[in-house]
């Protein structure tokens, strides 16, 4: 079956330390999203990709960073940089076909927890 | 202003009633429309999308778009339980491929 595959659902961070969020789609789609939910404060875009080896800051890219060596793959490194990590984190994907059809498919999210 | 507005609610309704969320942007050169649904912990999963003004009916679901307006609305009808969550509106504006998100509405289906 097709879809977006996010890994770990749950993961823990020390003060300090890197983490790196896993997003691998096998829909063939060209773009690729991640996006940070808080409660109250909606999707947040980290940053995107539209084509391999490209990709651009969203809203709020500070202390964090990605790769695009594959078009299946965006993972999203949250560097000790970012000072309140803590938050659901959503990997999106789209095509880009027709009048502007963009509708975004989500993996199953992971959820950051800094100790 | 926000580009994508919702009211936050709660929007409460009994069930069987029809429940009706809407959505107001400010981008006049917005071209796509989308409707997701979040549950609680979970991830968005789509639920309609509309381009043209007018109303595109999905089973239950109906989305209605007015860009004169510049506003797009979703109605719910025999609400279920089952429906109780949160609705993120989303609009694609003029060639960005970026979607503008709304802080989206929270649905209380009341058995």
């Amino acid at each position: 079956d097709g879809g977006i595959t996010q890994s770990p659902k749950y993961l823990f961070r020390k003060e300090g330390q890197n983490v790196t969020l896993s997003c691998e789609q096998n829909l063939n789609h060209d773009a690729m999203y991640w996006y940070r939910q808080d409660p109250g404060q909606g999707l947040r875009l980290i940053y995107y990709s539209q084509i391999v080896n490209d990709f651009q800051k969203g809203d709020i890219a500070e202390g964090y960073s990605v790769s695009r060596e594959k078009k299946e793959s965006f993972p999203l490194t949250v560097t000790s940089a970012q000072k309140n990590p803590t938050a659901f984190y959503l990997c999106a994907s789209s095509i880009v076909s027709g009048r502007g059809r963009t509708e975004a498919f989500f993996g199953q999210g992971t959820r950051l927890t800094v100790v | 202003q926000k580009e994508v507005e919702q009211n936050s609610g709660p929007l409460s309704v009994p069930e069987g009633a029809i429940a009706s969320l809407n959505c107001t942007y400010s981008d006049r050169g917005s071209q796509s429309f989308f409707w997701y649904r979040q549950y609680s912990g979970k991830s968005p999963e789509l639920i309609m999308f509309i381009y043209s003004n007018g109303d595109k009916e999905d089973g239950r679901f109906t989305a209605q778009l007015n860009k004169a307006s510049q506003y797009v609305s979703l109605l719910i009808r025999d609400s279920q339980p089952s429906d109780s969550a949160t609705y993120l509106c989303a609009v694609k504006a003029g060639n960005n491929r970026k979607l503008i998100w709304g802080l989206g509405t929270s649905l209380a289906v009341n058995p």
